[in-house]
């Protein structure tokens, strides 16, 4: 069945950097865009980035823009968000996010979720 | 920018009612518009696709409904389990971002 497993997460001094990594597996990873969501704590869902399965369409967040890379590496089915010069306002939990399809509208909701891991930026 | 407006913030009901949850998009967004249901410490389930297509597993209780700008996720009979947060969601071909809406928590 379908895996996403996040890790990577950790605590980080703002203005310093970290790289979340998204382990896939149970599906035809070349074949889907994938994408970060975030939860800060008590706020709701946000979208981060998307990186699509020819692995060079890629889009951010206002938020994150400069400062996030999204990036796939097909040869070990693995997703990556190197997010650099990170604010407090980028305290949250990051989950990697399957598209529900390969082509059409299938690709436009998320079918898969990782559990998801806590990125903590504080002084 | 297509913005989705979640309305009500919290709706608080009991076991056995039936919840009704609303989703408005600024323009129109067709049918692409999509519901998760969160739990506290638990990652976003898909529920609801294409506006109206119930994911795998997920029971008939759940049903979604509305395109254009306005949308509806109803539970018929809710479950003590189905007490959590709701976002709906949509994302165009271009640009590939997937909004939220802000999300209505939904408490006993």
């Amino acid at each position: 069945q379908v895996q996403l497993v996040e890790s990577g997460g950790g605590v980080v001094q703002p203005g310093r950097s970290l790289r979340l990594s998204c382990g896939a597996s149970g599906f035809a990873f070349s074949d889907y865009g994938m994408h970060w969501v975030r939860r800060a704590p008590g706020k709701g869902l946000e979208w981060v980035a998307v990186v699509g399965s020819d692995g060079t369409t890629k889009y951010y967040s206002d938020s994150v823009k400069g400062r996030f890379t999204i990036s796939r590496d097909i040869s070990k089915n693995t997703l990556q968000l190197q997010m650099d010069s990170l604010r407090v306002e980028d305290t949250a939990v990051y989950y990697c996010a399957k598209e529900g399809g390969s082509s059409g509208s299938d690709r436009f909701h998320f079918d898969h979720w990782g559990q998801g891991t806590l990125v903590t930026v504080s002084s | 920018e297509i913005v989705l407006t979640q309305s009500p913030a919290t709706l608080s009901l009991s076991p056995g009612e039936r919840a009704t949850l609303s989703c408005r998009a600024s323009q129109s967004v067709n049918n692409y518009l999509a519901w998760y249901q969160q739990r506290p410490g638990q990652p976003p389930r898909l529920l609801i696709y294409g506006a109206s297509n119930r994911a795998t597993g997920i029971p008939a209780r759940f049903s979604g409904s509305g395109s254009g700008t306005d949308f509806t996720l109803t539970i018929s009979s809710l479950e003590p389990e189905d007490f959590a947060a709701y976002y709906c969601q949509h994302r165009n071909q271009w640009p590939p971002d997937g909004t939220f809406g802000q999300g209505t928590k939904l408490e006993i």
